[in-house]
């Protein structure tokens, strides 16, 4: 079946404009994670959804960042005013059940590499 | 809280060459512990798991040990090929949202 994917795959912006990266989850997959890799911060966690719940989004690295996820499927994480330090790579997984506790195998989609010029 | 130590490379090793990535961790309780790798341009990948203590995971010639008394899951595969270069993340799921906590990975590269 399809795996996770995500959208899209390469974003060149200039600082200050605003970006939406997207994910797909596998389908069925309950639980949806965003993690950002870049050169000095290895993976970091930005934010977890059980369903279209958020329950804590304090991962996140400023307010400039928000996410949402609607009918328990696609995610959109969007960056406003982009700025040089958010160039990374914006890694989506999803598993079938997630939340703390959970050791469910999290599956990754490609990511979407995010330059800020 | 938890976290995951690896060591960090990079490595370069020749083919059929035997491989050792350390990965000790800090944890509460007896989590999973999962490696993951990432080919050139590609996203994460699972490579294997370990669910309790003595577990062992393998997959592809690589295996990993879930060490409880050295609190430790080091990879070890006994001949390198080329097309292992890749960078390895060992992960834990320790974050309270049940978020992996990751390794900052470990650069393989195998020459012929």
């Amino acid at each position: 079946g399809a795996g996770v994917s995500q959208s899209p795959s390469n974003k060149v912006t200039e600082k200050g404009k605003d970006v939406e990266l997207r994910c797909d989850p596998i389908s069925g997959h309950t639980a949806l994670y965003w993690y950002r890799q870049s050169l000095g911060q290895g993976l970091e966690f930005l934010i977890y959804f059980q369903g279209n719940s958020a329950p804590d989004k304090s991962g996140l690295p400023s307010d400039r960042f928000s996410a949402e996820r609607t009918g328990g499927s696609v995610s959109t994480l969007t960056i406003q005013r982009t700025q040089q330090e958010d160039s990374a790579v914006y890694l989506c997984a999803s598993s079938y059940v997630g939340g703390a506790g959970s050791y469910n195998e999290q599956f990754f989609g490609p990511g979407t590499r995010l330059t800020v010029l | 809280g938890d976290s995951v130590t690896q060591m960090e490379g990079p490595v370069t090793l020749s083919e059929e060459a035997f491989l050792t990535i350390n990965c000790t961790y800090t944890a509460t309780g007896y989590p999973s512990l999962f490696w993951y790798v990432q080919y050139p341009g590609e996203g994460l990948q699972l490579l294997l798991k370990a669910t309790k203590a003595d577990d062992k995971g393998s997959n592809k010639g690589f295996e990993a040990t879930y060490r409880k008394e050295t609190t430790s899951f080091h990879l070890e595969k006994g001949s390198v090929q080329v097309s292992d270069s890749a960078v390895y993340f060992c992960a834990l799921p320790g974050g309270s949202q049940g978020n992996l906590i990751f390794g900052k990975g470990t650069k393989l590269s195998v020459k012929p």
